[in-house]
């Protein structure tokens, strides 16, 4: 059974760089969509980006000029990097495995809540 | 991009009620539209994917329906454990998630 698990600072500066490892167990990184997605504090969720592998990334065009997602197959992990934070950034961020064709999220981690407070 | 409207955004209900949820979306998205139930503190947990296919594991109380711009999320008949937040996501171009419809105990 696949799970996803999320890691990384919970507290982040003002200004700073988000980043966020999602770490996948059993089962391979090869052949899905891994994306990260958050949701604000009361609100709903927002996607934030997805990558397939080194050359199939897309990300949310509001979002796009400051995210960066990127694959490691040989740790079976997947990051995420949010550049210039500010308190609108705080979060509850999610990752989540999607399927080839229809990119549906059949897997998804537990979720890490991020602050950004200085 | 695509702005996907739920409807209604709250709703009151009773167990054993059919309920259903509308999901529009401002262009047409064939089939690429999902289904999701949040509770509080948890993640999404996938209902519907393609529009109506169920996914495994998940109570055939739960359908799907709909294309091109208009779906439906349908309940037959509301147990304890489906009152939570249900949220339709657009898949066909740059994912985006619908407003999310609370589902609440009458």
């Amino acid at each position: 059974q696949v799970q996803l698990q999320e890691s990384g600072p919970r507290l982040v500066t003002p200004s700073e760089t988000l980043s966020l490892t999602c770490t996948v167990s059993g089962g391979s990184i090869n052949n899905y969509y891994w994306s990260w997605i958050r949701q604000p504090p009361g609100k709903g969720l927002e996607w934030i980006g997805y990558i397939y592998d080194s050359e199939t990334i897309n990300y949310n065009p509001s979002l796009k000029s400051r995210v960066t997602i990127s694959l490691d197959t040989s740790k079976n992990q997947f990051s995420l990097k949010l550049s210039s934070v500010t308190a609108a950034d705080t979060a509850v961020y999610f990752c989540a495995r999607g399927s080839v064709g229809y990119y549906y999220m059949d897997v998804w981690g537990q979720g890490t809540r991020v602050t950004v407070s200085s | 991009d695509i702005q996907m409207t739920q409807s209604p955004s709250s709703l009151s209900a009773s167990v054993g009620d059919r309920v259903t949820i509308t999901c529009r979306a401002s262009q047409s998205i064939s089939t690429y539209l999902n289904w999701y139930q949040q509770k509080p503190g948890k993640a999404p947990r996938l209902l519907i994917y393609a529009a109506s296919s169920l996914q495994s594991g998940v109570p055939s109380r739960f359908s799907g329906s709909g294309s091109g711009t208009d779906f439906t999320l349908t309940i037959s008949s509301l147990q304890p454990e489906d009152f939570a937040t249900y949220y339709c996501q657009q898949t066909y171009s740059t994912q985006g998630f619908g407003q999310g419809t609370k589902l609440e105990i009458k």
